[in-house]
């Protein structure tokens, strides 16, 4: 898993509940990337980050925030969570800096959130 | 919208066999194509990449560009049980966001012993 951990790795909350996911990565990597897997859509891009305090938006970040005050912690939240959020969340870091294998992308084990 | 699409599947092949994954993609422009291998309850694993036309091999994998008519392929030879997996095909766009990748839904292969 490129030296990537998620936690928590499974979640069950209630609708309007917040929630934060943990991306912790132990390289110093520049580039890491939330996205959410649901049959039907694939991997879709919720938000990246290209630096400590520096992210941007993805595809699909309505709902969600995120934060990176440290290189190695990328955070995740729904502020109120609701049903439509109910998915597997991945996190993913790029390890070159330059060149075109910048673009390469390698994720975490991932983690289950269900919304009720 | 820059999409890139994906037979879902499954592609059933018996064991041995040449498996032949496609997908194709919209923006013309795109310059790096991906493919990962996905097993079930498990994350996405990088196992090809490709920045130019033509074939990239890699031990039982090859990936073939043709950006003329905006596909990819990933063929799998002497496919294995082993093998059976959701392949994610993912282009990186021209002009986009740094290291912005867009994925399709995947094809599922599964190699009948």
């Amino acid at each position: 898993d490129a030296g990537i951990t998620q936690s928590p790795r499974h979640k069950v909350t209630e609708t309007g509940t917040p929630v934060t996911l943990r991306c912790h990565q132990t390289e110093n990597h520049r580039y890491m990337y939330w996205y959410r897997q649901d049959p039907g859509h694939g991997l879709r891009l919720i938000h990246y980050s290209y630096g400590v305090k520096d992210t941007d938006k993805g595809e699909v970040s309505d709902g969600y925030s995120v934060s990176r005050s440290k290189t190695e912690d990328f955070l995740l939240t729904l502020e109120s969570a609701t049903s439509s959020q109910t998915s597997v969340y991945f996190c993913a870091i790029s390890i070159a800096v330059i060149g075109p294998r910048v673009d390469e992308q390698f994720f975490g084990p991932g983690t289950r959130l269900t919304v009720l | 919208q820059k999409e890139v699409e994906q037979n879902s599947g499954p592609l059933s092949v018996p064991e041995g066999a040449i498996a032949s994954l496609n997908c194709t993609y919209s923006d013309r422009g795109s310059q790096s194509f991906f493919w990962y291998r996905q097993y079930s309850g498990k994350s996405p694993e990088l196992i090809m990449f490709i920045y130019s036309n033509g074939d990239k091999e890699d031990g039982r994998f090859t990936a073939q560009l043709n950006k003329a008519s905006q596909y990819v392929s990933l063929l799998i030879r002497d496919s294995q049980p082993s093998d059976s997996a959701t392949y994610l095909c993912a282009v990186k766009g021209y002009g986009g966001a740094t290291n912005k990748l867009i994925f399709g839904t995947g094809t599922l292969l599964a190699v009948q012993p």
